[in-house]
């Protein structure tokens, strides 16, 4: 039962333009979701969070939104640049709790310079 | 300063053998957490120590799996009588406190291939 989904397994976006990635969860227990970046032969790097008391955060060209009676979050990406060619996953955690993340399957973004 | 660091990087074990992972936290973290990502999958969560204890080791796929914290700080997992679908990377992360926010911060990983 996969609790955190990331439907689309990659994404093809140019230089300049902006990358949206998306996410979906079914647990509605969740209240903390972050968005982690991983490159090849590396382990995944933090990027950005947001509580589910939010409905965005901004972090620099990253943001972060949030509906929750979608159950749906996103991550936009502006602008692109090809050193954002990674994989994301998005991940969410039940702050009541332990500290666990559970992980959807990753995006892999690609930006074409 | 060091992040988290993992040994091996790579392992190739043959089936039924036992393999130990081991983790090193960012000095001065009392969370250490343990996932793996099989292939085309994501993280999955298998266990998570507050200092030396394991509050949580709902994650452990069998009780082929094991693990360890010692002195608050380097964690081992085992893996006794390796099976094929036991192939995957193996990631520790640690993060400064078991607080709900706090960040978790990632190893290069162990890659595990059982042949």
């Amino acid at each position: 039962d996969q609790q955190v989904k990331q439907n689309s397994p990659s994404l093809s976006v140019q230089e300049g333009r902006i990358s949206i990635l998306n996410c979906d969860y079914t647990n509605s227990m969740f209240d903390y979701f972050l968005w982690y970046k991983k490159y090849p032969a590396e382990g995944p790097t933090f990027l950005i969070s947001i509580s589910s008391i939010k409905d965005k955060n901004e972090d620099g060209r990253f943001t972060v939104f949030l509906n929750k009676s979608a159950k749906h979050l996103s991550l936009h990406i502006v602008p692109s640049q090809p050193g954002d060619s990674a994989v994301y996953f998005c991940a969410a955690s039940d702050v009541d709790s332990t500290n666990k993340l559970i992980f959807g399957t990753g995006t892999l973004l690609a930006v074409q310079p | 300063g060091a992040g988290v660091s993992q040994s091996p990087s790579n392992k190739v074990t043959e089936k039924g053998k036992d393999v130990e992972l081991r983790c090193d936290p960012i000095s001065g973290h009392t969370a250490l957490y343990w996932y793996r990502q099989s292939l085309g999958q994501g993280l999955e969560f298998l266990i998570y120590f507050q200092g030396n204890s394991a509050p949580d080791k709902s994650g452990l796929p069998s009780d082929r799996f094991s693990a360890e914290r010692t002195g608050g700080s380097v964690s081992t997992l085992t893996i006794q009588r390796t099976q094929q679908e036991d192939s995957a990377v193996y990631l520790c992360a640690s993060s400064l406190t078991s607080g709900s926010t706090d960040t978790q911060y990632f190893g290069p990983g162990t890659r595990l291939t059982v042949l």
